[in-house]
């Protein structure tokens, strides 16, 4: 089983539409990271929390450290939120999540 | 753009061969990391350095080896390559060498290819 498990590997969504993605953890962790790879392969960190909720434009990142999870959430999502999300645990090194590919369509 | 750098952008070689990947970290950070993206193991990490001293290992096969020199640069070399190293490999920054609270910046990624 992996320490780092994301749901769903896949989603796919109409525009405007509020997307969930969810990452749960089976180790200690001191931090949690929300990264975003686009198509082209570049990876851009999005969130790092530790404990409760962050707000950044359309995205919201909460995490539970009592229940080891984590969710991200779009709202109004647009066609250029099409990416790859990874969830990646803080350890003395980072652990990755598979990722969920995301595609929202006009 | 994170402020990191990695050369080159596509490297496309052949199997059995050597090649060095090179990586420049965000101005005033000390700490480098590597990691590997393959169509079939996701993101794992490699190998770490702080300030030209090898920190924490990952996942590194004994066919690859990396350094950091003085100047804070890095260089993954890879070598005698097979066709399941082909992947993407990124190099991060960091200020300093705790990955449990510092944020890594990543860089554009090197895509490797071995025919």
């Amino acid at each position: 089983k992996n320490e780092v498990e994301q749901s769903p590997q896949n989603l796919t969504a109409q525009e405007g539409e509020f997307i969930t993605i969810n990452c749960s953890y089976s180790v200690g962790i001191s931090a949690l990271h929300w990264l975003q790879q686009h198509p082209g392969g570049g990876i851009v960190s999005l969130f790092m929390l530790s404990s409760g909720k962050k707000k950044h434009g359309r995205l919201i990142a909460t995490i539970n450290i009592q229940e080891k999870h984590s969710s991200l959430h779009i709202t109004a999502s647009h066609p250029r939120d099409s990416a790859v999300y990874i969830c990646a645990v803080k350890t003395d090194k980072l652990i990755f999540g598979t990722g969920t590919r995301l595609q929202v369509f006009p | 753009d994170s402020g990191v750098t990695q050369t080159p952008k596509h490297l496309i070689t052949a199997t059995g061969q050597r090649v060095t990947l090179r990586c420049s970290p965000r101005s005033g950070d000390l700490s480098v990391y590597w990691y590997q993206q393959s169509l079939d193991q996701g993101l794992q990490f490699l190998i770490q350095y702080y300030n030209g001293e090898e920190r924490a290992k990952g996942n590194i096969l004994e066919r690859f080896s990396a350094q950091q020199f003085p100047d804070l640069h890095s260089e993954l070399n890879l070598s005698s390559l097979e066709l399941g190293d082909s992947a993407l490999y990124f190099c991060a920054s960091s200020v300093a060498g705790a990955p449990r609270t510092d944020t890594q910046y990543f860089g554009p990624g090197t895509r490797l290819t071995v025919l």
